[in-house]
């Protein structure tokens, strides 16, 4: 069965870098994942899609401070610099056959 | 620019149906399969249904099956999901979004609330 598995929250310094899992279940190691974000009252906003290799494509004007990366059946995403409005949820999300999968999402806290 | 636009949203009764439109603007909408995802109150997003860019297919949620119908209609570049038999648990804000190539969202839309309550 496709899982995505996040860990529920998350927390760093105003400045600091913060790296975000996304684990693919058993079997699914090779597929690719798009990560997303949403600040607070406000609809979900695509940041990149991530392949198992680590190459990613990012959307419309995400900053650099975001940056993705793999290993085996993990998916990263990284914020650098971390600023006040990177407060906010962050979903992974991947497909089968005919189905798709959110990742129960990671909300991070900007200290 | 891209821009998707939901409308349609609102409270209904348990067992009613309604219907949401998704306006899309800046982009080709023809070539690209498009989706629904919903997020009831404090939870999580959920995929709802995804139709292909021709309209030939679509595929759905497990919960959502044989109660919701997605469409498009590419001469008015506007996708349209209609819910029937709605239950409180359909609660939730609908989003549209667009689909990239693979299965993945890179466009969402603002979304529309659902309510489903007596």
């Amino acid at each position: 069965q496709l899982v995505l598995t996040q860990s529920p929250s998350a927390s760093a310094s105003l400045g600091a870098s913060v790296k975000l899992t996304c684990t693919l279940s058993s079997g699914h190691s090779s597929y690719a994942i798009a990560w997303h974000q949403q600040q607070p009252e406000k609809g979900p906003r695509y940041l990149m899609k991530l392949n198992s290799d680590g190459s990613h494509n990012k959307g419309d004007g995400i900053p650099d401070r975001f940056s993705g990366s793999s290993s085996g059946a993990e998916r990263y995403l990284t914020i650098s610099s971390l600023q006040s409005e990177d407060e906010a949820d962050y979903y992974c999300q991947t497909w089968g056959t005919g189905i798709w999968v959110f990742g129960g999402g990671t909300k991070l806290t900007v200290l | 620019e891209v821009q998707l636009l939901e409308s349609g949203g609102g409270l209904i009764q348990p067992g009613g149906s309604l219907r949401l439109s998704c306006a899309a603007s800046g982009f080709t909408f023809s070539s690209y399969a498009m989706s629904w995802v919903r997020q009831a109150p404090g939870k999580g997003l959920e995929w709802v249904s995804e139709i292909s860019a021709s309209g030939d297919s679509a595929y759905y949620a497990d919960s959502m099956k044989g109660r919701f119908t997605i469409s498009r209609d590419n001469s008015k570049n506007t996708l349209y999901l209609q819910m029937n038999s709605l239950r409180a648990e359909d609660t939730a804000i609908y989003y549209c979004a667009k689909v990239m190539t693979t299965p993945l969202v890179d466009y969402w839309g603002q979304g529309t609330l659902v309510t489903v309550s007596s």
